[in-house]
């Protein structure tokens, strides 16, 4: 389809595993978010990019969190020695314009990877 | 900083009742105010938006007025129907751009 389209859609982890998340927005969209969504909460903003570059991470929660955009396109999430507390649905949007002000506020969203940490 | 209040769920109706869904917000400046939904199965979707006060939003029946006296953007539905069942969220954004700040969500359950 011609949405945002998130792998895997269910995780299972082990506690110190390292997981990636796989997000492939919209083709063409500029801007891309990820969020985390703990049960029952509404979505937090983990990080955003404008094209390849990272242009906000202010929301991750610690340096085991990381993620990349190389080419402007795919992005994935990593999380290194997961954490319990890691559990939670992670949420990927993109939009066609930029963050800043330029934007309409319709984010686009896949239906997210739930990631279980036991 | 900015921040999202929502009234908690769940709220259980019956099809044809009143919904109303309760948000209020802080934040510096003139944020832009958004309704998103999300139905079961998913992911999130606009619903309606407003962009300075007094504006109203209003899609699928669904409307919302930007209150700045009040800092409120409540959601509100005449009659609602079974398919109005979901989680709906209420969220900022700061510069009228896509940086979106959420509530928690407030779960809708319509019976029939």
């Amino acid at each position: 389809g011609a949405g945002v389209s998130q792998s895997p859609r269910y995780k299972v982890a082990k506690r110190g595993q390292d997981v990636a998340l796989r997000c492939d927005p919209i083709s063409g969209h500029v801007s891309l978010f990820w969020y985390q969504q703990a049960l029952g909460q509404g979505p937090e903003f983990l990080t955003y990019f404008q094209n390849e570059a990272q242009l906000d991470k202010s929301g991750l929660p610690s340096d085991r969190f990381f993620a990349e955009r190389p080419e402007g396109s795919v992005s994935t999430l990593k999380i290194q020695r997961t954490q319990q507390e890691d559990s939670a649905v992670y949420l990927c949007a993109s939009t066609p314009t930029g963050g800043g002000g330029a934007g309409t506020g319709e984010l686009f969203f896949g239906e997210g990877s739930r990631l279980t940490v036991l | 900083g900015d921040s999202v209040t929502q009234m908690e769920g769940p709220v259980t109706l019956s099809e044809e009742a009143f919904l109303t869904i309760n948000c209020t917000y802080t934040a510096t400046g003139y944020p832009s105010l958004f309704w998103y939904v999300q139905y079961p199965g998913e992911g999130l979707q606009l619903l309606l938006k407003a962009t300075k006060a007094d504006d109203k939003g209003s899609n699928k029946g669904f409307e919302a007025t930007y209150r700045k006296e009040t800092t409120s953007f409540h959601l509100e539905k005449g009659s609602v129907q079974v398919s109005d069942s979901a989680v709906y969220f209420c969220a900022l954004s700061p510069d009228a751009g896509n940086m979106l700040t959420f509530g928690g969500g407030t779960r809708l359950m319509v019976k029939p």
